[in-house]
């Protein structure tokens, strides 16, 4: 079956720096998703990219999509406190209504 | 608009007893409802996906006798936890869809706050 992997599971970041986290499917997705956990939430959905090759932007975060649409990333510049919590990437295969999630990078801010 | 609500949002029970979640789509039709489960320090874990008005899909492991699933409408999604024991323990999570089947690529899946059962 499809699986997604994320890395890295944690990211320990000094506020003020960039970090990137990278999602890789082992087949082609039709569409890729990004979520976000704060600690004891709910994840909260982010965005979706569809194309290939798509980048978008929500003010200091950049998502892209691979152009083979297995892979995808998202760079946070400028870290701030409140960008902790746990990203998540989620993949829908080709006719399939499911989301595979990726394991997560856990995301923790030194001030 | 795409509110999905849990209820109730924190839950303690004895072991054996029975626990419902219900999860509701508060401004829209939900053609399908997701119930996933998260551990601790883990990510979530599809258990089943069900449709208004048809038997739920259930993940390879999941039992359905232990996990009912009910989607009688298209706003309410319930998960009765049957019998429940201490490794039941974790935190459920349910999302919904506006669309259906064979709309993969513009889904979108609307998760509500979760549950997080404790079984003692």
């Amino acid at each position: 079956g499809q699986q997604v992997m994320q890395i890295p599971q944690y990211q320990h970041v000094q506020e003020g720096e960039d970090f990137t986290t990278y999602c890789n499917s082992s087949t082609t997705l039709s569409n890729i998703q990004w979520y976000k956990q704060r600690p004891g939430g709910h994840p909260v959905f982010l965005i979706q990219l569809v194309k290939s090759g798509e980048v978008k932007k929500q003010k200091r975060l950049t998502f892209q999509f691979g152009e083979a649409k297995k892979n995808s990333s998202l760079h946070i510049t400028a870290t701030q406190t409140t960008d902790v919590g746990t990203y998540f990437c989620a993949g829908h295969a080709f006719n399939d209504y499911k989301l595979s999630f990726g394991a997560g990078t856990t995301v923790t801010v030194r001030a | 608009g795409a509110v999905v609500s849990q209820h109730p949002s924190w839950v303690i029970c004895k072991s054996g007893t029975s626990v419902k979640i219900e999860c509701r789509s508060l401004d829209f039709q939900a053609t399908t409802m997701f119930w996933y489960r998260q551990f601790p320090k883990q990510s979530l874990m599809l258990m089943a996906t069900s449709n208004e008005g048809s038997k739920a899909t259930y993940e390879q492991g999941v039992e359905k006798d232990k996990f009912l699933i009910n989607h009688a409408s298209l706003t309410l999604s319930t998960l009765t936890v049957t019998s429940a024991h201490p490794e039941d323990s974790s935190f459920y999570i349910c999302s919904a869809s506006k669309t259906g089947f064979g709309l993969a690529g513009e889904e979108t899946q609307y998760f509500g706050p979760g549950t997080r059962l404790l079984v003692l």
